[in-house]
């Protein structure tokens, strides 16, 4: 079974630059979600759609952060304009159901990351 | 609010040995806990999860972790380190409406 998919695995930008990240969950997977890690910390919750309608999006900052997930696939994440705060990895994760259940159904299974760099 | 906390931002063990990571956490009612690894450019692999039917959790890799609640802990442990084992380990709760909040990682590195 494939798992989750991202691209581009490393993105260098300047700050006030617009960047787009692109997430590919596991097949059949309803719900994803995007996380950002800051170097030293633990994965933040930044958005959580449940097929295509939003779940969670209260730690977006959506003054320049947006997301979206067309047709309740692939998901894109953007930036716009970046930050040199933004310098993080950002995890893509799905599941099969939301999160949080005790059962194997709802385990989140994360993809390998993209790490941006903000200059 | 739910919360973690790992006591431990390093670990070092030698490799055979025992290892012990350490995670708090902080529920106001009864949590749902997990583990997760994350090896160096891969994504995040969850190790085990508390279930409520046993306070003793197995997981992958020979790991297991024992939830305690008089004493609002959840350490991971394994009895025999392994060099594969050197990764960075995440203790998690998760909040009412199935939100995983992690801690802050414990880095374990693995010594011959």
């Amino acid at each position: 079974e494939a798992g989750v998919a991202q691209s581009p695995r490393y993105k260098i930008i300047e700050k006030r630059q617009s960047v787009a990240f692109w997430c590919n969950p596991i097949s059949g997977h309803a719900t994803l979600y995007w996380y950002q890690q800051i170097l030293g910390q633990g994965p933040k919750l930044l958005i959580q759609f449940q097929n295509n309608g939003v779940v969670d999006d209260s730690q977006l900052p959506k003054d320049r952060f947006s997301a979206e997930r067309l047709k309740g696939v692939d998901s894109t994440l953007k930036i716009q304009p970046a930050k040199l705060e933004d310098s993080a990895v950002y995890l893509c994760a799905s599941s099969l159901g939301t999160s949080g259940s005790l059962s194997s159904y709802n385990e989140q299974f994360f993809g390998p990351g993209t790490r941006l760099t903000v200059l | 609010a739910q919360s973690v906390t790992q006591l431990d931002s390093h670990v070092s063990v030698s490799e055979g040995t025992p290892v012990l990571l350490r995670c708090n956490y902080s529920s106001s009612y009864s949590p749902s806990l997990f583990w997760y690894v994350q090896h160096p450019n891969k994504g995040l692999q969850l190790l085990l999860k508390y279930t409520s039917a046993a306070t003793l959790v197995k997981g992958i890799n020979g790991f297991e972790a024992e939830f305690k609640k008089s004493e609002t802990s959840f350490h991971l442990t394994k009895p025999s380190a392994h060099m594969s084992d050197a990764a960075e380990y995440f203790c998690v709760v998760s909040d009412q409406i199935g939100k995983l909040i992690f801690g802050q990682g414990t880095e374990l590195s693995v010594k011959p």
